[in-house]
């Protein structure tokens, strides 16, 4: 697509559930990146894939979130036992920089989850 | 990993007025440097962005950064603020040995008209 695209837009949700949030990045984009912005807040490094593997996870806050990438385009960002301090935008960005690379991110516009 | 600082959290300013907004990261290795921006209820978006060359650099909306290592710093400036500025501004930093981009806290500028 033009522009990477996360799905949902929003989702409310009680705790303790399980939430999937998706990230289609820009065709061609090698990188993905996963942050998480709480209001007030800058983007709050999660994760990063360079193509199907993590090559970054130590943001992840515990071991309830988990991201997968398994064919090296599309993302999932699972949140398992959700509690409501996990309420925050989720980002999602990509790159066509490898490693070294100079590239920009591109973002899309954020899942927003909130948690009752 | 690279850490990046904001020094300013909020700032307010009149139009016509000129800013410059403060960043500083600290890391041992080559890095990338990028202004982002974030618009009332839009995404973020690259204003500007320094991989070599002329520590100067420009952007767009009149914006411009500059680099200077021995300070570890890339201040954001404009030299004369408009309403249509109000925003918040994001600096980060980016790892030239992989692709590890990390975020300032973030400054909030509101210009009044």
């Amino acid at each position: 697509g033009a522009g990477v695209s996360q799905t949902p837009s929003n989702k409310v949700t009680e705790k303790g559930k399980y939430v999937e949030l998706r990230c289609d990045p820009i065709s061609g984009h090698t990188a993905l990146y996963w942050y998480r912005q709480s209001l007030g807040q800058g983007p709050e490094f999660l994760i990063y894939f360079q193509g199907t593997g993590a090559a970054d996870d130590s943001g992840l806050p515990n071991d309830r979130f988990f991201a997968v990438r398994p064919e090296g385009s599309v993302s999932t960002l699972k949140i398992q036992r959700t509690e409501r301090g996990d309420s925050a935008v989720y980002l999602c960005a990509s790159t066509n920089g490898g490693g070294g690379g100079t590239g920009e991110l591109f973002f899309g516009e954020g899942s927003r989850l909130t948690v009752l | 990993a690279q850490s990046v600082s904001q020094h300013n959290h909020h700032v307010i300013l009149s139009e016509a007025a000129s800013l410059e907004l403060g960043c500083n990261y600290s890391y041992g290795g080559t890095v990338n440097l990028f202004w982002y921006v974030q618009y009332p209820g839009q995404h973020l978006q690259l204003l500007l962005k320094y991989f070599s060359g002329d520590p100067l650099v420009k952007g767009i909306k009149g914006f411009e950064a500059e680099f200077i290592k021995s300070k570890f710093s890339f201040n954001l400036r404009k030299p004369s603020v408009q309403w249509s500025d109000t925003a918040e501004y994001f600096c980060a930093v980016k790892s030239r040995n992989n692709n590890d981009m990390r975020f300032g806290a973030g400054t909030r500028l509101t210009v009044k008209p």
